[in-house]
């Protein structure tokens, strides 16, 4: 299957600060992309998806100017949690589409806010 | 009602025996139904895909697929150790993927 690669795998930041996540699709062009966040024993939550050079679609209850997210080519995305707080520590996983059926992940990337 | 609902487990199976996993969901316009396994601190891995009603078989892998149930379900043949995880459904409605909260299986030696 095709590659989306994440990181970092983990960041530890300190409560106020901002983090980037990048992810990118190395075999194929991602029109579509989706970031997710997990928390523990819990399942995966759709934050938002993102088309390439247009603004992201955030699901009901995510805050968009905490979450930043560009897509500013059909190969690389970043989500920026911003002003990061304890309750933001999660398990953050992007995944990537071509069009077609299948939709390929990336590593994820643990955040840890103290 | 939650979109997508799978019983969470855990599911202890032997090594060898046939590991059964359900999963309803509640859009009938789903078009497109998936299963993952996730293994801790791991990002998902596509096992299978199905969108028409019936079977599909891959490996020790079968994903069936009943619309007029609203129903999905994964067997899991010959299961091994190395099978022990959490397998997560997820059905896709207008091009997003909803999941289930995953049912943890674990396969006794």
């Amino acid at each position: 299957g095709a590659v989306v690669s994440q990181h970092p795998s983990r960041v530890i930041c300190k409560s106020g600060t901002s983090v980037k996540i990048e992810c990118r699709s190395l075999d194929f062009q991602a029109t579509t992309m989706f970031w997710y966040r997990q928390f523990p024993k819990q399942s995966l939550m759709l934050m938002a998806t993102s088309n390439e050079g247009s603004k992201a679609t955030y699901e009901q209850g995510v805050e968009k100017d905490k979450f930043l997210i560009n897509h500013a080519s059909l190969t690389l995305s970043t989500l920026t949690v911003t002003s990061a707080h304890p309750e933001d520590s999660s398990f953050y996983i992007c995944s990537g589409e071509d069009g077609n059926t299948e939709a390929f992940f990336g590593q994820g990337t643990r955040l840890t806010v103290v | 009602q939650k979109e997508v609902e799978q019983n969470s487990g855990p599911l202890s199976v032997p090594e060898g025996a046939i590991a059964s996993l359900n999963c309803t969901y509640s859009d009938r316009g789903s078009q497109s139904f998936f299963w993952y396994r996730q293994y801790s601190g791991k990002s998902p891995e596509l096992i299978m895909f199905i969108y028409s009603n019936g079977d599909k078989e891959d490996g020790r892998f079968t994903a069936q697929l009943n619309k007029a149930s609203q129903y999905v379900s994964l067997l899991i043949r010959d299961s091994q150790p190395s099978d022990s995880a959490t397998y997560l459904c997820a059905v896709k409605l207008a091009n997003k993927l909803s999941f289930g909260a995953g049912t943890t299986v674990t396969v006794r030696a």
